[in-house]
């Protein structure tokens, strides 16, 4: 059975602090996603990883995936109030399969 | 549509009630999910269809629970006598090969 987890669960930090999200799942793929869910809205993809190597940026957000340690990172860099959120991956096997999300609270 | 969209976005019942909940996925995607999703929770997986297989039910979780996907587009979901433990927010999403989109939910409170 494909397993995927994340960890931290739940991150607290203060802002201008750089931390990194992990992910790790269990069986081959080469297929990984990372979504953002702000509290009380649907999840918002933030980058689509497809192949072993990938690194994707977004202002203060960069994912990398390295497919043979199975292995997603999420770094934040000088971490700002608004990247506050619950933050998932997601594994393509035959379906989509998720981590628990990792919820992350940055302060002022 | 440009989104994947789903209604009601909320949606009161009382116990006992069926209730239906309609997703229109984005045009061309062949997958389709449903998620369950409590407050603070993560996502709780309830059903997937892939093009014309046959759909991926194990996540349902009783015979209340019931889902079809129409001519490859349009799903509905049915809860047949909700319970209040059915209370939550359900998501759709479609995905094709960059992983999938979601709409904005439908919150669903049983009363």
């Amino acid at each position: 059975e494909l397993k995927v987890e994340q960890n931290p669960l739940f991150l607290s930090m203060q802002e201008g602090k750089n931390y990194t999200i992990y992910c790790n799942y269990s069986t081959t793929s080469d297929r990984l996603y990372w979504y953002r869910q702000d509290p009380g809205k649907s999840l918002e993809s933030l980058f689509v990883l497809l192949s072993n190597g990938a690194v994707k940026q977004e202002g203060r957000l960069m994912a990398s995936l390295d497919t043979k340690a199975r292995l997603s990172t999420l770094h934040i860099t000088a971490a700002v109030h608004d990247l506050s959120a619950t933050y998932f991956c997601a594994v393509d096997s035959y379906q989509l399969i998720w981590g628990a999300g990792t919820k992350l609270i940055i302060k002022p | 549509g440009a989104g994947v969209s789903q209604s009601p976005s909320n949606k009161v019942t009382e116990k006992g009630k069926d209730v239906e909940l309609r997703c229109d996925p984005i045009s061309g995607h062949t997958a389709l999910y449903w998620y369950r999703q409590s407050l603070g929770q993560g996502l709780e997986f309830l059903i997937y269809f892939q093009g014309n297989s046959a759909p991926d039910k194990s996540g349902l979780p009783s015979d209340r629970f019931s889902a079809e996907r129409t001519g490859g587009s349009v799903s509905t979901l049915t809860i047949q006598r909700t319970q209040q433990e059915d209370s939550a927010v359900y998501l759709c999403a479609s995905a094709f090969d960059r992983g999938a989109f979601f709409g904005q939910g439908t919150r669903l409170t049983v009363v």
